[in-house]
């Protein structure tokens, strides 16, 4: 059973900083990996999709990097603003019949200004 | 494009009774999903469905019904609620069942079942 783990739970920053989020994933026979974004009280907005077969995907002040052989993926967000505050989510698709999407339990970013 | 609604926005609802959660989406995205948030076990999945007139069942799907009568609806039924279905629920969508599609988020519908 797949299972995806985000760490930190939290995380607190200045304005301007870097930062990176993780997530991890027991399965690496996945077909990709979704971040989203949660704002409290609001529903999920989609980020960044990487396939199985790519390494990266970038938007914006956004990067996320996947390393499928080590069940690993990070989601690099340049010059944070205060704006970026939310609940970042990472889902995986490890396909079959029911084109299930796993989700960690987010990591709730604070950045103050 | 409103992409996908959801209603009611949130719903106080007594145990034992039934209630439909609405869900509609305007891409013209063949998959629909349905799904549950609950604090500390982050999204599951309920239902889904690939296409218009398909349905199957997903992660959490005991005590939940859903149907697919045309491409753009999607509704979530309690057909006796619990206080254990106290949740958020979230619709979503993609363009198509395969494993290549990003899904789409509805608003949620917050449930309270007392």
């Amino acid at each position: 059973k797949q299972e995806v783990t985000q760490i930190p739970a939290a995380l607190s920053v200045p304005e301007g900083e870097n930062l990176v989020l993780n997530c991890s994933f027991t399965d690496s026979a996945i077909y990709n990996l979704q971040w989203f974004r949660q704002d409290p009280g609001k529903g999920l907005t989609s980020l960044l999709l990487i396939q199985s077969s790519q390494r990266e995907q970038t938007s914006g002040r956004l990067n996320a990097s996947l390393d499928k052989s080590s069940g690993r993926s990070t989601l690099y967000i340049a010059a944070s603003q205060p704006g970026d505050s939310a609940t970042y989510l990472c889902a995986v698709n490890s396909g079959g019949s029911n084109y299930k999407l796993t989700f960690g339990k987010g990591t709730l970013l604070t950045v103050n200004p | 494009i409103a992409g996908i609604t959801q209603a009611p926005t949130s719903q106080i609802l007594a145990a034992g009774r039934r209630m439909t959660l609405r869900c509609t989406q305007d891409m013209r995205h063949n998959a629909m999903y349905w799904y549950r948030q609950d604090l500390g076990l982050g999204l599951r999945l309920i239902h889904y469905s690939n296409t218009a007139g398909t349905t199957g069942k997903g992660e959490v799907p005991d005590g939940y019904s859903v149907s697919r009568a045309n491409t753009d609806d999607f509704p979530l039924t309690l057909a006796s609620a619990v206080p254990s279905q106290t949740s958020v629920y979230f619709c979503a969508s993609s363009r198509t069942s395969g494993n290549t599609d990003t899904q789409y988020f509805g608003p949620g519908t917050w449930l309270t079942v007392l």
